[in-house]
């Protein structure tokens, strides 16, 4: 019973370096989301994928990258990252695009960039 | 600019009693309000939701009231456990922005602490 599954759990990356976190979903979802959670503030969007072969931003895109492998799998690229990146990201998926559809989150990410 | 809002970063209470957390949100657009629940190390979990149509919803020990006119939802436990210690996070949507979930917005989180 996996749901949405993300690796790496923990990561320490230098400034500069790049890395690709993995997400996938074996729920048959059709929409996949990224968010990071900060300290003092909730959880805000990356990026999304509505359906398979679409990818759109959220709230927050800049310094990041996705891409959309396959209907169960979405992932998130830091092509070079920095400190302010230091957050714990979290891969979910939903069945339709749209209010009112349960949001199912993975366990989170652990990112350091020092 | 936080849209969604919980004041509260903490909140603790006797097992048996009642919890009440609360969320503030200033986008009248927001018209779909839900509650996530998270442990430490995992990913938040669905808890309930509720629709601005309504002004309340139970489920079991859990109920959400919505104050419209306020901008103001809160989610009451009842009668607390100590499972329940956990971060919750209230989240609200707009059903008539094209999308809707990729506009959710969430609070900061209030952590929950049921004392046995």
């Amino acid at each position: 019973n996996a749901g949405v599954t993300q690796t790496p759990k923990f990561q320490v990356l230098k400034t500069g370096q790049s890395m690709t976190l993995q997400c996938a979903q074996d729920m048959n979802h059709n929409s996949m989301y990224w968010y990071r959670q900060d300290p003092g503030m909730g959880l805000r969007l990356i990026y999304y994928s509505a359906s398979e072969g679409t990818t759109d931003k959220g709230e927050v895109p800049n310094g990041y990258n996705v891409s959309r492998l396959n209907k169960r799998e979405f992932s998130l690229r830091l092509e070079s990252a920095a400190p302010s990146q230091t957050s714990v990201y979290f891969c979910a998926s939903t069945l339709q695009q749209g209010v009112g559809n349960t949001i199912y989150f993975g366990e989170g990410s652990w990112l350091t960039v020092v | 600019d936080q849209q969604v809002k919980q004041n509260s970063p903490s909140l603790s209470v006797q097992e048996g009693r009642i919890s009440i957390l609360n969320c503030d949100y200033t986008n009248s657009m927001f018209d779909y309000f839900l509650w996530y629940k998270k442990y430490p190390a995992e990913g938040p979990t669905f808890l309930i939701s509720i629709s601005s149509i309504k002004d309340k919803n139970e489920d079991g020990r859990f109920t959400v009231f919505l104050n419209k006119s306020a901008k103001h939802l809160s989610l009451h436990i009842v009668p607390s456990q100590p499972g329940d210690s956990a971060v919750y996070f209230c989240a609200a949507s707009a059903r008539g922005i094209q999308g809707g979930n990729n506009d959710m917005r969430f609070g900061a989180g209030t952590r929950l602490t049921v004392k046995p």
